[in-house]
């Protein structure tokens, strides 16, 4: 079975800092995605990046990038001059290129963001 | 395009009653899936409608159900309620499963 850990419950980062969230997974398969999730206070869950394991071009959106390590199973989340609006749960998740959309959520890192 | 909708926002019961949560996903998408998110536990798939028919399950006990209709609304069932179901309940959808997820607000269950 696949899992997915986040080793770091609790994470802070001064406003227009970088900050970088780390991820580790386990699975047999060679074909996979990986995804970080977003969740404010609002509750809703929102897609902040999307990495195919088949390509080694680290994925980026805006002010977010990971480093995908595939050897080492590794996916860390960065987030660029961070904005009071980051402050959230973040979740790291892996799906199968298998299973539909099942994913397997590692249990979250809650990102503080200081003015 | 309006996102993922979950009816009711929040809902309160007692052990031993059954409940059902109501989930219209975005148009146009046909993959329905379900999570329950707990602090203990975390997020859980419970299961993924798709076409009307379930693709996938969780490991979740029969108290656990789901049925997804032609227009791709779907619905979660759980029977016999327990103290240990409370929990936030997020549905997402996709346009055929394999794609992005978009996440509705969940509906929060308490069970008393």
């Amino acid at each position: 079975a696949q899992t997915v850990t986040q080793s770091q419950p609790e994470m802070s980062v001064q406003e227009a800092e970088t900050v970088t969230l780390s991820c580790t997974y386990d699975t047999s398969e060679s074909d996979y995605y990986l995804f970080w999730y977003k969740q404010p206070p609002s509750r809703q869950m929102i897609l902040v990046i999307r990495q195919e394991a088949y390509k080694q071009q680290n994925a980026t959106e805006n002010r977010f990038s990971v480093n995908f390590q595939k050897a080492a199973k590794s996916f860390s989340l960065k987030i660029s001059d961070s904005q009071l609006g980051d402050a959230a749960m973040y979740f790291c998740a892996y799906r199968s290129a298998s299973s539909g959309d099942k994913l397997t959520f590692g249990t979250g890192t809650r990102l503080a963001v200081r003015p | 395009k309006a996102g993922v909708t979950q009816t009711p926002r929040y809902l309160i019961k007692t052990r031993g009653q059954q409940v059902t949560l109501s989930c219209s996903p975005i148009s146009g998408h046909r993959s329905v899936s379900w999570y329950q998110q707990t602090p203990g536990q975390g997020l859980q798939f419970l299961f993924e409608y798709f076409s009307e028919t379930q693709r996938n399950k969780g490991n979740f006990p029969g108290r656990f159900s789901g049925r997804q209709f032609s227009n791709s609304r779907s619905e979660m069932n759980v029977s016999t309620l327990e103290l240990g179901d409370s929990a936030l309940y997020l549905c997402a959808s996709s346009e055929a499963g394999y794609e992005k997820l978009f996440f509705g607000s969940g509906t929060q269950l308490s069970v008393l």
